[in-house]
């Protein structure tokens, strides 16, 4: 059974678009819901956490959480070519860290092409 | 801003023999992460470390891997005897008291 659903892309827009990502989920113990972007050849870095269901706004990025349908978003407003990356949607029971045998559970990844 | 650093960036062995990868986690960090990413696929816990010990640990790490914080600024993982399928990224990553983690850019190992 995979816990974590992610189209891998490659999604491509063009500069200044609303791009939306989305993550389904199995696990209904998944409390703690994530984004990570990762930039080629670096690591994952957190760019939003949430806890349980609901709206978090950061700037030009929202997540979104329905825990209803086991689903979740990132939502980048006015795209700019500095966003094209791989952005990671992870999820845990225990924590934004983990906290338990599984540690973070990672979605496989949607690469994002912002076009100039 | 502070980061991890992992060390090499690229290591290349034979299968059977013994690696040691190296991390240095930002420095009033106290919680100490292992995940690697074999490519194409999602990345994957293997451990976490507190206090000198393993806190939890997945199915993935078995016998074959180990972690040390040998000083005050090095946290390393070993694989005793790589195999092929051991090939992947693999990240370092620490945390201090919020729950933040911090990753590095991860040291890619390949085992011919």
């Amino acid at each position: 059974q995979k816990e974590v659903e992610q189209d891998p892309g490659p999604l491509s827009v063009p500069e200044g678009a609303i791009v939306s990502l989305n993550c389904t989920y199995s696990n209904s113990a998944f409390q703690y819901f994530m984004w990570y972007r990762q930039y080629s050849r670096k690591g994952p870095e957190l760019l939003m956490y949430t806890y349980s269901s609901g709206n978090k706004e950061d700037g030009r990025f929202t997540a979104q959480v329905d825990k209803s349908s086991k689903y979740i978003s990132l939502f980048i407003r006015d795209s700019q070519p500095s966003d094209s990356a791989t952005y990671l949607c992870a999820m845990s029971p225990g924590g934004y860290s983990g906290g338990g045998a599984d540690g973070l559970t990672f979605g496989k990844g949607t690469h994002l092409i912002i076009q100039p | 801003e502070p980061e991890v650093t992992q060390t090499p960036s690229h290591q290349v062995t034979q299968m059977g023999q013994e690696v040691i990868l190296r991390c240095v986690p930002i420095s009033n960090h106290l919680y100490f992460y292992w995940y690697r990413q074999i490519l194409g696929q999602k990345v994957e816990f293997l451990v976490s470390f507190y206090n000198n010990e393993i806190s939890e640990k997945s199915e993935i790490f078995d016998d074959q891997f180990s972690v040390e914080r040998p000083d005050g600024s090095n946290f390393t993982l070993k694989i005793r005897s790589t195999k092929l399928e051991d090939s992947a990224m693999y990240f370092c990553a620490s945390r201090g008291t919020h729950e933040k983690l911090f990753f590095g850019s991860g040291t890619q190992l390949s085992v011919l």
